[in-house]
Parts: structure tokens; sequence; C-alpha cells
């Protein structure tokens, strides 16, 4: 089966810049999607389509996908970016796909 | 704007079937290009894609659930359903029904295809007791 797979953690300065991977086999022959979910919340899209932010999704959210490997990267990160970031793709075998999973603390 | 809330037993016994229902407002079950989603995530873990509906019936599940799940939907509710037959501890979790943007049903896997969810709900807990 197909898996993606993310750091653990990720922790950054405030203002400063946070980078989260997401790896995969050829992973850049498939779109990337990118899920923010706070404690006790349900997870919010922030990239689809590899790039693309959805409406009221701040600009300083931004996506690549180059290789095995898609980076999601916040800029002049916020407090309130604090949480568990979740990258998916779409499998031909597995369907719907999730990394495990980056708990991103800004401190 | 579309929301989708979860509902149905919290608590489940092992072996049995756990029902839940996925009401949504806002928008017409039937109306665009949607899938149905469910996703499910047990305490301090990750996420889980269960599978999928779209409005005609056509549905797709995760392999390792395949056996246990039935989707279905209502549309004249505006509702959709999950199944999930003999469950057991390891079916604790938190469930999530979500709307699903992608390819048309049939559409041949490429480069462009796509899927993803867009609008989820706010979550039910189903405990699965012995």
């Amino acid at each position: 089966s197909y898996e993606l797979t993310q750091p653990p953690s990720v922790s950054v300065s405030p203002g400063q810049t946070a980078t989260i991977s997401c790896s995969g086999d050829k992973l850049d022959e498939a779109y990337v999607y990118w899920y923010h979910q706070k404690p006790g919340q349900s997870p919010v899209l922030v990239i689809y389509q590899d790039t693309r932010r959805p409406s009221g999704i701040p600009e300083r959210f931004s996506g690549s996908n180059s290789g095995n490997t898609a980076t999601l990267t916040i800029s002049g990160t916020q407090s309130t970016d604090e949480g568990d970031y979740y990258c998916q793709a779409w499998d031909t075998s597995t369907y719907v796909v999730f990394g495990g999973g980056t708990k991103l603390t800004v401190l | 704007q579309v929301v989708l809330q979860e509902s149905g037993p919290g608590l489940v016994k092992a072996s049995q079937t756990l029902s839940l229902t996925c009401g949504v407002s806002g928008g017409s079950i039937n109306s665009g290009n949607y899938y149905w989603s469910w996703i499910r995530q047990p305490a301090g873990k990750g996420l889980e894609w269960i599978g999928r509906i779209y409005a005609s019936g056509y549905t797709n599940y995760t392999p390792s659930l395949k056996s246990r799940v039935i989707l279905s939907l209502d549309a004249s509710k505006n509702q959709f359903y999950l199944k999930l037959t003999s469950v057991t501890a390891a079916d604790t979790a938190v469930y999530y029904c979500a709307r699903g943007r992608g390819s048309a049903p049939g559409t041949s896997p490429s480069r462009f295809y796509y899927y993803y969810m867009d609008v989820w709900g706010k979550g039910t807990t189903v405990t699965v007791s012995s």
C-alpha cells in the first residue's frame, strides 16, 4: 500500500518560516493536499492540488510538490498556526492516503 | 455555506454494527460534483479515510475496511450514512463526515486525478465496549 511520511514534529519561532515535508514514492505524480487540525477541532483544508489555497486561507500558507517530496511552507508563522498538519494524496489502490501528521509548535 | 453534522450512538458493543448519519445543510447532497466521505481518528492518532459515496451511489472504500463498510445516502433527507460491521475496540475513534471534491466517477487515474475533502463535520466520538 502507498505510504506518506511526515516528520512527527516541527518547531518554529514566531514570525519565522515553518516547513513541513511529506514524502512518498513518485509523489509528484499525484496532487498533494494539506490539512490543519487544532486540538479538539476537525481538520481544515489549507492547500489543495499542490499549491492552491482555499478561500479564507492566509497567503502565508504555500505548497510545492517535486520528486518524492511535497512541502508545506508557512511564512511569518503565528501562534494560531500551531496544531497538527496532515498531507494527503490519492493512490489508485489505496485511494485516499494521509501522512502520519506533523505537530507544529510555535515557540 | 454547507454544514455537515454527524450523529449516532456514542457507544457500540463489540461485534455489533456501528451506524452513523451525516446531515448536510446549506446545500443539496445531489447538487454539484461532490462526493461524501467518512474519515476516522483514534484518540491521539492520525486520520484514516474510510470511504466515499457519490450522489449516483458510486462508492470507494479503503481496502483495509472494505469487507466491513457500507456507505449509503438518502437524497430526500439530505443525509448519508456509515455502517461498520463486526466492530472491535480498534474501531474506537472520532468519526468525521466530509464533503469531497474530485474527478468524476470512473475517470481513469492520471497525474491530474484529484480528490480532497473541503468541508468537514465537527466529528462524533464512538467507543466500542466489550
